[in-house]
């Protein structure tokens, strides 16, 4: 258990409304992600953050920012939702593991569906 | 074409079956490899580490082929347990983690 929560966990909003995905983690971690997962798609890397107010763009990235503001919370912002952004999005964190290896550790996943 | 390609399946296997997945790989940069597993409406879970040697953990077998950028995932004995969605996660030595989109599993009784 990395510790990861996600807040909402499910959450149907209106085309053109600001939505608000929280990632909460307990241990300190460095690294925290934001992917979105599609059927035949897998995961995608949204936006990504190695340090608080440090963060970057991962592949799929328009139409979403992200803040980092304290190393627990990783915030991820939809600034006007749109119905291809109805998805489940997962948080990550990355830790070393026994083998010298960053692994990456997911909370349980937010569902965001935009009508 | 996908920088990590997985057979979707489904695969459906008898209990106690041997079942085996591949995954192909596009970037010869990639540095790490792993197999995740997700159960339905959960979150991807770490299964293991693949290493240039081969490795294993109990019942599963990973192997990563760098010549052929081919990683596999072997399962013996399988369990109903086992049935999931397995995903081929391709790292290179930065940020960029590829997830293959997985392949599903259903062991049957």
């Amino acid at each position: 258990d990395a510790g990861i929560t996600q807040s909402p966990r499910h959450k149907v909003t209106e085309t053109g409304t600001p939505v608000t995905l929280r990632c909460h983690q307990t241990e300190n971690h460095r690294y925290m992600y934001w992917y979105r997962q599609d059927p035949g798609h897998g995961l995608r890397l949204i936006h990504y953050s190695y340090g608080v107010k440090d963060t970057d763009k991962g592949e799929v990235s328009d139409g979403y920012s992200v803040s980092r503001s304290k190393t627990e919370d990783f915030l991820l912002t939809l600034e006007s939702a749109t119905s291809s952004q109805t998805s489940v999005y997962f948080c990550a964190i990355s830790e070393q593991g026994t083998s010298g290896r960053y692994e990456q550790y997911f909370g349980p996943g937010t569902r965001l569906t935009v009508t | 074409r996908k920088e990590v390609e997985q057979d979707p399946g489904p695969f459906n296997v008898p209990e106690g079956a041997t079942v085996a997945f591949n995954c192909t790989y596009s970037n010869s940069a990639s540095q790490s490899f792993f197999w995740y597993r997700q159960d339905c409406r959960k979150e991807p879970k770490l299964l293991m580490s693949v290493y240039s040697s081969g490795n294993e953990d109990g019942r599963f077998t990973a192997q990563l082929n760098r010549a052929s950028q081919y990683i596999s995932l072997l399962i013996r004995d399988s369990k109903l347990s086992d049935s999931a969605t397995y995903l081929c996660v391709v790292r290179d030595g930065g940020f960029k983690t590829i997830f293959g989109a997985g392949t599903r599993l259903f062991v049957k009784a």
